[in-house]
């Protein structure tokens, strides 16, 4: 079956650049998405389709998808972006698949 | 507005099954499928299969392929996850959700917790 992989745990300084990657086989031809969840609420999907912005969602959010790898990037980091961020990748082969989870600590 | 709203809590035995509904408000619920994710405490996001309520096909995780029934009743437009054969390790929130992959629209029910213990 198909597999996502990615960091345990991110530390990023308010304000600095925060960059999640996802891995997986060929994931460069699959489409990923991002979400968001904080402690006791529904996931939120802050990116869609490798690169889009849901409307609502901050421009410090972007996304990328090339070659085995997905990555968020935070730019400007404040507080309120500490979460748990998943990756989700779905292709006909594949189906539909999340990575483990990212815990991002502003500190 | 568009809501997920989910059934509440529930507790069961070992063995027994438990169904859970997600009723859909504010969009036709034919237009989308319905997802089911699985979240066990402390841990991630696992996706556990999809019904498409237009015409009731269903894609099931292999993971849950044989445990889990996914149903859509566009009269009442409401989606229906029943996981059979409970066990402990499937003390969980169960999310249903429109998964916004390729499209933006996503939108999520509040999560249902099922708690499996004898």
């Amino acid at each position: 079956s198909y597999e996502l992989t990615q960091p345990p745990s991110v530390s990023v300084s308010p304000g600095q650049t925060a960059s999640i990657t996802c891995s997986g086989d060929t994931l460069g031809d699959k489409f990923a998405c991002w979400y968001q969840q904080k402690p006791g609420q529904s996931p939120v999907l802050v990116i869609y389709q490798d690169t889009k912005r849901p409307s609502g969602i901050p421009e410090r959010f972007s996304g990328s998808n090339s070659g085995n790898t997905a990555t968020l990037t935070i730019s400007g980091t404040q507080a309120m972006d500490e979460a748990d961020y998943y990756c989700q990748a779905w292709d006909s082969s594949t189906s539909y698949v999340f990575g483990p989870g990212t815990k991002v600590t502003v500190l | 507005e568009v809501l997920l709203v989910q059934s509440g809590a529930e507790v069961k035995k070992p063995g027994a099954t438990v169904k859970i509904s997600c009723k859909v408000s504010g969009y036709t619920f034919t237009d989308y499928y319905m997802h089911w994710v699985k979240q066990a405490p402390g841990k991630g996001l696992e996706w556990m299969g999809l019904v498409d309520p237009e015409d009731g096909e269903t894609i099931y995780a292999e993971k849950f392929q044989g445990r889990v029934t996914l149903t859509a009743d566009t009269s009442t437009d409401t989606a229906y996850m029943e996981l059979s054969s409970l066990r402990s390790e499937d003390t969980a929130v169960y999310y249903c959700t429109t998964l916004g992959t390729t499209s933006p629209f996503d939108i999520w029910g509040q999560g249902t917790m099922v708690t499996v213990s004898s």
